[in-house]
């Protein structure tokens, strides 16, 4: 298995333009969760997918910030218009949590992004 | 009552050495404590976890340590290789509350290990 995918890597994008971050889960698994990771806040859970329904949202900082999961193996975080203290490396993970013991949640590899 | 709270924010140890990192939280319905590790440029992946009907749990060179009554768990490195150099997470869940899988993270703890 490929592992969480997402991408890009790295965005670099000026304030007020749109950015989209991607995101593909292992496949089989039925949680997906987007953290955004600063120096200043550590690991902040933004929003958490079952089964491609949103759980819990109450972690996006603001209407600016939305996300979405069309299917199975697709999501996406989308910030609009950027900030440059949205700066930050975003991770996306992925659970299997029915019938699980415990609640291992496998991280991407995050996008660095930086907003000037 | 959903916070965990780590200390210290950051450890240097001497290679060789024991790294303790620990962290405390409030909510008694957590059920699962795991570790996480992240490396520079990477996510973090799980290193070692354990459930509050044991009071320590073993891994190679990686000991978790459990105090139900103190509502406190603490990660020991024993023999610190730089290699171990990352940041650590703990972490803390809690099954009763429609089994989400939903974690709570420490604040996190940069671990430098000197050759």
């Amino acid at each position: 298995d490929a592992g969480v995918i997402q991408s890009p890597r790295h965005e670099v994008t000026e304030m007020g333009q749109e950015v989209t971050l991607r995101c593909k889960p292992i496949s089989g698994h039925d949680y997906l969760f987007w953290y955004r990771q600063t120096m200043m806040r550590g690991l902040e859970l933004l929003i958490y997918f079952n089964n491609n329904v949103p759980i819990d949202d109450s972690g996006m900082p603001e209407d600016r910030f939305s996300a979405k999961m069309p299917n199975a193996s697709f999501s996406t975080l989308k910030i609009q218009p950027s900030e440059p203290r949205d700066s930050a490396v975003y991770f996306c993970a992925s659970s299997l949590v029915w019938g699980a013991t415990n609640y291992e949640q496998y991280f991407g590899p995050g996008t660095r992004l930086t907003v000037t | 009552q959903q916070q965990v709270k780590q200390s210290p924010q950051s450890l240097i140890v001497q290679k060789g050495g024991i790294s303790i990192i620990n962290c405390a939280y409030e909510n008694t319905a957590f059920d699962y404590f795991p570790w996480y590790q992240q490396f520079p440029g990477k996510g973090p992946a799980l290193l070692i976890a354990i459930r509050p009907d044991v009071s320590e749990k073993k891994e190679g060179r990686f000991t978790i340590s459990f105090n139900k009554s103190a509502k406190q768990f603490s990660l020991h490195i024993m023999d610190s290789q730089p290699g171990d150099s990352a940041t650590y997470f703990c972490a803390a869940s809690n099954k009763g509350s429609g089994n989400t899988g939903k974690l709570i993270f420490g604040q996190g703890t940069t671990l430098q290990v000197k050759p």
